[in-house]
């Protein structure tokens, strides 16, 4: 089973609508963060947390918010979507010891109308 | 200007050739710097990291010039298989230990 995993994989919503995004890991790191990817912009950080009582604004984070529920789960949210966020979004994992590696989750495509 | 700039290509290059790709930084408190490589519609997974000293993993060759602000990546002996989007990443220390990414460079061997 994948380390990281996130859902849904592909979303498709409308404009306005309340969108979750989910995160989970089985590798017991700490640290976790979500990213948005677009064409010829590398990836950017949306928000990131280093322990569940810890949560932090990234490069990006309008229009966005985010939850750990636990240290093995982080949720992205977005309250009420536009279509310039339709993008490519990952999670990612690190160890506290090692945070320049991280481990990414396979994606979530969500388009925008 | 971009914090990591990397050329996007694509470089087409045939089997066997060798490639080489750049990438510029901006921030001299840079402390850390890897390549990370990503396939298409598929998630970064790190390649390898780049030491001052320079690094090699069987046909992958990185270095580091600080001095430039300059990493490079040098694949020899191309495979199909080496066909992906090529991440230039960079950490910044005393900013949380959050990594920076270039845009990627994109590599498609060809038969």
């Amino acid at each position: 089973d994948a380390d990281v995993t996130q859902t849904p994989r592909n979303r498709i919503t409308k404009t306005g609508k309340r969108i979750m995004l989910e995160c989970s890991q089985t590798k017991g790191h700490d640290r976790m963060y979500w990213y948005r990817q677009d064409p010829g912009l590398g990836l950017r950080l949306i928000y990131y947390s280093f322990d569940v009582k810890d949560i932090n604004k990234g490069e990006i984070s309008d229009g966005y918010s985010v939850s750990r529920q636990a240290q093995a789960k982080f949720s992205l949210s977005l309250e009420s979507a536009i279509p310039n966020q339709t993008a490519l979004y990952f999670c990612a994992t690190s160890d506290a010891a090692y945070t320049d590696t991280q481990y990414f989750g396979p994606g979530t495509r969500l388009t925008v109308l | 200007r971009k914090e990591v700039e990397q050329d996007p290509g694509p470089f087409n290059v045939p089997e066997g050739a060798t490639v080489a790709f750049n990438c510029t930084y901006s921030n001299s408190a840079s402390q850390s710097f890897f390549w990370y490589r990503q396939d298409c519609r598929k998630e970064p997974k790190l390649l390898m990291s780049v030491y001052s000293s320079g690094n090699e993993d069987g046909r992958f060759t990185a270095q580091l010039n600080r001095a430039s602000q300059y990493i490079s990546l040098l694949i020899r002996d191309s495979k199909l298989s080496d066909s992906a989007t090529y991440l230039c990443v960079v950490n910044i220390k005393g900013a949380g230990n959050m990594l920076t990414f270039g845009g990627g460079t994109r590599l498609m061997v060809k038969p």
